[in-house]
């Protein structure tokens, strides 16, 4: 079956150290994969797009890289901050046309 | 301000009972998605509308329904309720039905008791 796996519930790093967080797919053959942020009790922000023919795609402190043979994104925050502390959910579209399929998200938290 | 407005905010009813769920998607935008939070299940995709007309059905309960009007707003209708159904419910946009960033809501609290 399709499964989107996010392989951290949770990361606790430092301030000002580099957060790595893992997407992996499987059976899907995704155009695009997407990043997006949820603060408790909020709805997901949208944070990055990245096509499956770009392998890295960057925004300020962000970076994501997509490996169609390895099914596998990564989402790397640098010069993390307290203020990074929330939820990331990685996104797939399953079937052109239709909407996007989340993981179940990494709880990231950065100390002071 | 994602500019997805939803509503109630917070709803609290009894096992057993009907609600409605409404949804005013960003100015422009045509297609709609619901989608339900629980803590133990994620994000989980319920169903989708473009310009009127359902476009994709996810894991959405024949309990559940949903319908998007002319004025591209939407409802999502929860009957028969159950604990279970107690959640956090998204409603989303976007422009178009792919290859896009969906806006989500800032959701609707239900809980039944």
């Amino acid at each position: 079956s399709q499964k989107i796996e996010q392989n951290s519930e949770a990361l606790n790093i430092q301030e000002g150290k580099t957060a790595t967080l893992t997407c992996n797919y499987t059976n899907y053959s995704p155009a695009y994969l997407q990043w997006y942020r949820q603060d408790p009790g909020r709805g997901p922000v949208f944070l990055l797009l990245i096509r499956e023919n770009e392998k890295e795609k960057r925004k300020e402190r962000l970076k994501v890289t997509f490996d169609t043979t390895l099914k596998q994104s990564l989402f790397h925050i640098t010069a993390s901050q307290p203020a990074d502390s929330a939820t990331y959910l990685c996104a797939l579209d399953v079937q052109a046309g239709t909407a996007l399929i989340f993981g179940k998200g990494t709880t990231l938290s950065v100390s002071s | 301000d994602s500019g997805v407005t939803q509503t109630p905010k917070h709803l609290i009813t009894a096992t057993g009972q009907r609600v409605t769920l409404r949804c005013s998607p960003r100015s422009g935008d045509l297609s709609v998605y619901w989608y339900q939070q629980s803590l133990d299940q994620g994000l989980q995709f319920l169903i989708q509308y473009y310009n009127g007309e359902e476009r994709a059905k996810g894991n959405i309960l024949e309990r559940f329904s949903a319908q998007q009007f002319p004025d591209l707003h939407s409802e999502l209708n929860l009957s028969s309720l159950e604990l279970g159904d107690s959640a956090l419910y998204f409603c989303a946009s976007s422009v178009v039905g792919s290859g896009n960033t969906i806006y989500f809501g800032e959701g609707s609290w239900l809980t039944v008791v």
